[in-house]
């Protein structure tokens, strides 16, 4: 049963770097065709893909936040990361990580997501 | 970037109903394009792919029909259990972008 968990440090104050951490199972990063995204949605309201890396090192970007998001991977771990610095209070959402295989982008799997607040 | 529209974004039907939700892309996708299902407090769950392709444990009464810029939703002998905001999404080209959402309730 592949499954995905988003964690990350809840709450935090504007300027600082939001540090998220998707931690995965039964599938590996490093296999052929298989990426892991990040995606986010303001409560009540739609869904933002931010970025995406693939089992190559491939990273994508929204180029919307491309300036400020850093993504990588530990495959010995079966886990990705995000960074978004300098956040502010438009950063508060519901964060997700997702996966994709075969270079589809769509995404098959998804993690139960992870709130983030940004406040002073 | 490639804007998708998605309508309406609230539809209000009884049990057992057909209900069809629509997207339309600002440019030909390809048929590049999903749909996913969104539960109150869950996270989005992926029902249709390739614009017509049923993900792995979706009911038959979902499908998906479309191409080029035009796309659609339908849920034939609508369930209680189909109550769930619904949202399209585009990969044909980064960024990869969801069309707005369709908020689905039973009357």
């Amino acid at each position: 049963q592949v499954t995905l968990k988003e964690s990350g440090p809840g709450i935090l104050q504007p300027s600082q770097t939001l540090s998220l951490t998707c931690s995965f199972s039964e599938f590996s990063l490093s296999i052929s065709d298989i990426c892991v995204s990040w995606i986010r949605q303001p409560s009540g309201k739609g869904l933002e893909w931010l970025a995406t890396i693939c089992w190559e090192d491939v990273k994508i970007f929204n180029p919307s936040l491309t300036n400020r998001l850093t993504i990588s991977k530990d495959t010995s771990n079966n886990q990705a990361f995000l960074k978004i610095t300098s956040v502010d209070t438009a950063d508060t959402a519901i964060y997700y990580c997702a996966r994709s295989q075969d270079n589809s982008g769509y995404f098959d799997y998804w993690g139960q997501g992870v709130m983030v607040t940004v406040s002073s | 970037d490639i804007q998708m529209t998605q309508s309406p974004a609230s539809l209000s039907a009884s049990l057992g109903e057909t209900v069809t939700i629509e997207c339309r892309a600002s440019e030909d996708i390809y048929s590049n394009f999903a749909w996913y299902q969104q539960k109150p407090g869950n996270s989005p769950q992926l029902l249709i792919y390739d614009a017509n392709s049923l993900a792995d444990g979706v009911p038959s009464r979902f499908s998906g029909s479309g191409s080029g810029t035009q796309y659609s939703l339908k849920i034939n002998s609508l369930h209680s259990e189909d109550v769930a905001s619904y949202f399209c999404q585009q990969c044909n080209n980064y960024p990869f972008t969801f069309g707005s959402g369709t908020k689905l309730e039973i009357k």
